[in-house]
């Protein structure tokens, strides 16, 4: 069966300092991969999908990056953190073959930037 | 282009009550539909989808979704509802014309659903 791990879970960061927070995805092959952003009010907000390795798209131009350095891996990362960026940071995969597929999402990583 | 609108932020009901949770979509083609639930601190967990076939689709813990093409409608509904239901839930839609080898949903903003004893 497929798993999806994300850490840390939780992370609290002064401004100007840098973040990586990874995701990885076992078990599957070749999937479609999302970084998403949930802030307090509740909406998710997508950062970066990403097809295959080193395929990236950006949704929302942000001080945030991502990377996809193997295929079932995913990293979100930033140069220097603003407050504006804390929020709880949700991974999640769904096959690469089908557009009907529903997502996966990890645990989440709750992101406080002070 | 797609979206979905969650028309309540929340939803009261009794335990041992129905429930429903509303959304409405619109896509330029056919749409793909899916709920998910999120418990406190956690990610969204799946419940249902609706692809094609029979408009009354059921899912995870109890929960099945009605699809109204005419209204554009996918209501999530559960006969009987349980404390343990009370989480925020996600109604997404994908349009089933849309290109680009990824699979991108959109989203509802959510709906609080709180069961009291």
């Amino acid at each position: 069966s497929q798993t999806i791990h994300q850490w840390p879970a939780t992370l609290v960061q002064p401004v100007g300092s840098p973040l990586s927070l990874e995701c990885t995805v076992e078990g599957t092959s070749n999937p479609n991969l999302y970084w998403y952003r949930q802030a307090a009010g509740r909406g998710l907000q997508l950062l970066f999908y990403s097809v295959g390795i080193g395929q990236i798209s950006s949704e929302v131009p942000q001080n945030l990056s991502a990377s996809r350095p193997q295929d079932r891996q995913f990293i979100l990362s930033s140069k220097k953190l603003l407050l504006s960026d804390s929020g709880f940071y949700l991974c999640a995969w769904s096959p690469g073959t089908s557009g009907f597929q529903e997502q996966y999402f990890g645990p989440g990583t709750r992101l406080t930037v002070t | 282009a797609q979206s979905v609108a969650q028309p309540e932020d929340q939803v009261k009901v009794a335990e041992g009550n129905p429930l429903t949770v509303k959304c409405t979509y619109s896509v330029s083609g056919n749409p793909y539909l899916f709920w998910y639930v999120q418990y406190p601190n956690r990610g969204l967990q799946f419940l249902l989808k609706y692809i094609t076939g029979d408009n009354l689709v059921k899912g995870s813990y109890g929960f099945e979704a009605e699809f109204n093409k005419s209204q554009t409608s996918f209501h999530l509904k559960k006969p009987s509802a349980l404390v343990s239901d009370s989480a925020l839930y996600f109604c997404a839609v994908r349009d089933l014309t849309s290109s680009g080898g990824s699979y991108i949903p959109t989203f509802g903003r959510g709906t609080s659903l709180i069961v009291h004893p």
